[in-house]
């Protein structure tokens, strides 16, 4: 299970931090992605953070690379999204999502969404 | 980047009748392809990955097809619940994952 928090309203250029807490597995071993909705639009990747037994490195989508950051804290089965200089663009539900397997990396669980609001 | 393109935009169909989807890849995925269901306001489930191993709990009447360029998931027996947006994913070549634009299906 996956559990989003942290959406809401922010203005252009500000910053807002998601949290995703996962549960229900060895969160250890868990790469976890974030998939975004623009209202009324289709999917679009933003963001995966893999295990750190897998080196916990990150990968972006280009429209978020440098302003948008991954991180994790093993020690309360949580990741984290930091969203900086923030555009109307962003405007979506955010997902985050379990990696299912190395074989097959697509996306097994997710959470119900946060959503975010960019607006003056 | 891979471009994933799906069609048709929206379906129309009866309930008790078959659906067909069709996913095509800007070039070759090999079976890395995944089908995703999302009903409104609901998070996507996934359906069906490795092109045509079926999720979960996923029922029979959802079976995935195709290799390389060319995917279809097909419906069979449409109930009320299965009308929905279909996506599918590419992980072949990632990053980017790359998602298609959907496919509404709605009842005729």
């Amino acid at each position: 299970q996956l559990e989003e928090s942290g959406g809401g309203l922010v203005k252009p250029g500000g910053s807002l931090r998601l949290s995703c807490v996962v549960s229900g597995l060895t969160f250890t071993d868990a790469w976890v992605t974030w998939v975004r909705q623009a209202p009324g639009k289709g999917l679009e990747w933003v963001g995966l953070i893999k295990s750190q037994g897998a080196g916990g490195t990150t990968d972006y989508a280009a429209p978020v690379n440098g302003r948008f950051a991954l991180s994790r804290d093993d020690s309360i089965d949580t990741v984290y999204l930091q969203m900086n200089s923030l555009k109307s663009e962003d405007t979506a539900v955010y997902y985050c999502a379990h990696v299912s397997s190395m074989l097959h990396p697509c996306f097994g669980t997710w959470g119900q969404g946060t959503r975010v609001t960019v607006s003056p | 980047e891979i471009v994933m393109t799906q069609s048709p935009v929206t379906l129309s169909v009866s309930p008790g009748e078959k659906a067909t989807l069709s996913c095509r890849a800007s070039q070759s995925v090999s079976s890395n392809l995944a089908w995703y269901q999302q009903k409104p306001g609901q998070a996507p489930r996934l359906l069906i990955y490795g092109a045509s191993i079926r999720a979960t709990g996923v029922p029979a009447t959802f079976s995935g097809s195709g290799s390389g360029t060319e995917f279809t998931l097909t419906i069979s027996s449409l109930q009320s619940e299965d009308f929905a947006v279909y996506y599918c994913q590419q992980y072949n070549n990632w990053p980017p994952y790359t998602f298609g634009q959907g496919t509404k299906l709605q009842i005729k």
